[in-house]
């Protein structure tokens, strides 16, 4: 079983919907990360946390260390929304683990 | 310019030919890291360094070896490439200096490559 685990793998919504990504992990950790890789394949981080909630404009992550269990957040989704939305942990060390990728796409 | 480079973007090589893949960056970064990236899979790391005299396994290193050259310079050598070293191969930096350590990773464009 993966240490990270993402739901869904593939998600489709219209503009405008409200989506969230959901994130569990197994591992103790020291922070948690979401990032998100364009359709030509660059990948960006959106967000780093290790407890409660941040907001990003339209995008807000949470994280429940008690239940190992984050969720990402898009309100009024957008078609440029559309991309692969990957949960990280770090285990230490600075590495991390990543979960499959979840990804979305939103139709005008 | 982007802070963290990889050349080249793209390569379409034979089995059993030596590939380098390089990754720069000017963030002044002191961690840098090599992933592969599989469809369905998420990303794997095969090597990764804390300075230029540390160099670390990641979980799928068999098949490949890497050079710090300098802070500011990983490369990522596949000795004799074979077919299923198909993938795209992510660089990644970051800064150990942060407050908490766990400090967010800055990732390059990119190589997509293909072993026939």
């Amino acid at each position: 079983k993966n240490e990270v685990e993402q739901s869904p793998q593939n998600l489709t919504a219209q503009e405008g919907e409200f989506i969230t990504i959901n994130c569990s992990y197994s591992v103790g950790i020291s922070a948690l990360h979401w990032l998100q890789q364009h359709p030509g394949g660059g990948i960006v981080s959106l967000f780093m946390l290790s407890s409660g909630k941040k907001k990003h404009g339209r995008l807000i992550a949470t994280i429940n260390i008690q239940e190992k269990h984050s969720s990402l957040h898009i309100t009024a989704s957008h078609p440029r929304d559309s991309a692969v939305y990957i949960c990280a942990v770090n285990k230490g060390a600075q590495k991390l683990v990543f979960g499959q990728g979840t990804r979305l796409t939103i139709n005008p | 310019d982007a802070d963290v480079t990889q050349t080249p973007r793209n390569r379409i090589t034979k089995t059993g030919k030596r590939i380098m893949l390089e990754c720069s960056q000017t963030k002044g970064h002191d961690r840098m890291y090599w992933y592969r990236q599989d469809p369905g899979l998420g990303l794997q790391l095969i090597y990764y360094s804390f300075d230029v005299k540390d160099i670390n396994k990641g979980e799928i290193s068999d098949g490949y070896s890497v050079s710090r050259q300098a802070q500011a310079k990983f490369s990522l050598s596949l000795e004799s490439a074979i077919p299923n070293q198909t993938a795209l191969y992510f660089c990644a930096t970051s800064d150990s200096r942060g407050p908490t350590g766990d400090n967010e990773q800055f990732f390059g464009p990119g190589t997509r490559l293909t072993v026939l």
